[in-house]
């Protein structure tokens, strides 16, 4: 089946320790995006690719970084210069252009304590 | 920039009863507009989509559709379910962020049978 898939689901760290989520796609989409999503804010955007060896910071990048060596994998890394990791991310792809939908996995949920 | 505003919830409803959750936007141009629905603990799910003025999208009972004029996307159902009750986004594709999606900060919908 093809889809999206984010891993793990839940995830927990120590304050100070970096951290890396995967998210992984078979839909052969150039677009791939990382959403993170706190209660009553709705999801902010953090990085995007629109294709393999690119990408630009989205509202709040600060804290975060990403790599796309691959097309299918768009993995976030959640540093300690991130002053409240805790939240729910969602990663998204599409194909490029203004009218495709955006296909979302599933979340990983981090907390930090 | 470009932005959406949709109701604030939560919105409660008995079983049957009409569903009506305002959106608006700012864009500049015509931006597709799309609503997702997202279950708890789940990713995203598009629940519909139209990509230019007047078209209507609709999907399992739900309807939005495309006003220029009042720069609206307003979701409504006839008669909604104790299975619909979830969190629903709306959303623009913004051409200034690699067609990355803007949301509203999401309407929660609870449906007592």
């Amino acid at each position: 089946d093809g889809g999206i898939t984010q891993s793990p689901k839940y995830l927990f760290r120590k304050e100070g320790q970096n951290v890396t989520l995967s998210c992984e796609q078979n839909l052969n989409h150039d677009a791939m995006y990382w959403y993170r999503q706190d209660p009553g804010q709705g999801l902010r955007l953090i990085y995007y690719s629109q294709i393999v060896n690119d990408f630009q910071k989205g509202d709040i990048a600060e804290g975060y970084s990403v790599s796309r060596e691959k097309k299918e994998s768009f993995p976030l890394t959640v540093t300690s210069a991130q002053k409240n990791p805790t939240a729910f991310y969602l990663c998204a792809s599409s194909p490029s252009g203004p009218i495709a939908e955006a296909f979302f996995g599933q979340g990983t949920r981090l907390t930090v304590v | 920039g470009n932005s959406v505003t949709q109701m604030e919830g939560p919105v409660t409803l008995s079983e049957e009863a009409f569903l009506t959750i305002n959106c608006t936007y700012t864009a500049t141009g015509y931006p597709s507009l799309f609503w997702y629905v997202q279950y708890p603990g789940e990713g995203l799910q598009l629940l519909l989509k139209a990509t230019k003025a007047d078209d209507k999208g609709s999907n399992k009972g739900f309807e939005a559709t495309y006003r220029k004029e009042t720069t609206s996307f307003h979701l409504e159902k006839g008669s909604v379910q104790v299975s619909d009750s979830a969190v629903y986004f709306c959303a623009l594709r913004n051409s200034n962020s690699g067609y990355a999606l803007n949301f509203g900060k999401g309407t929660s919908l609870l449906v007592t049978p």
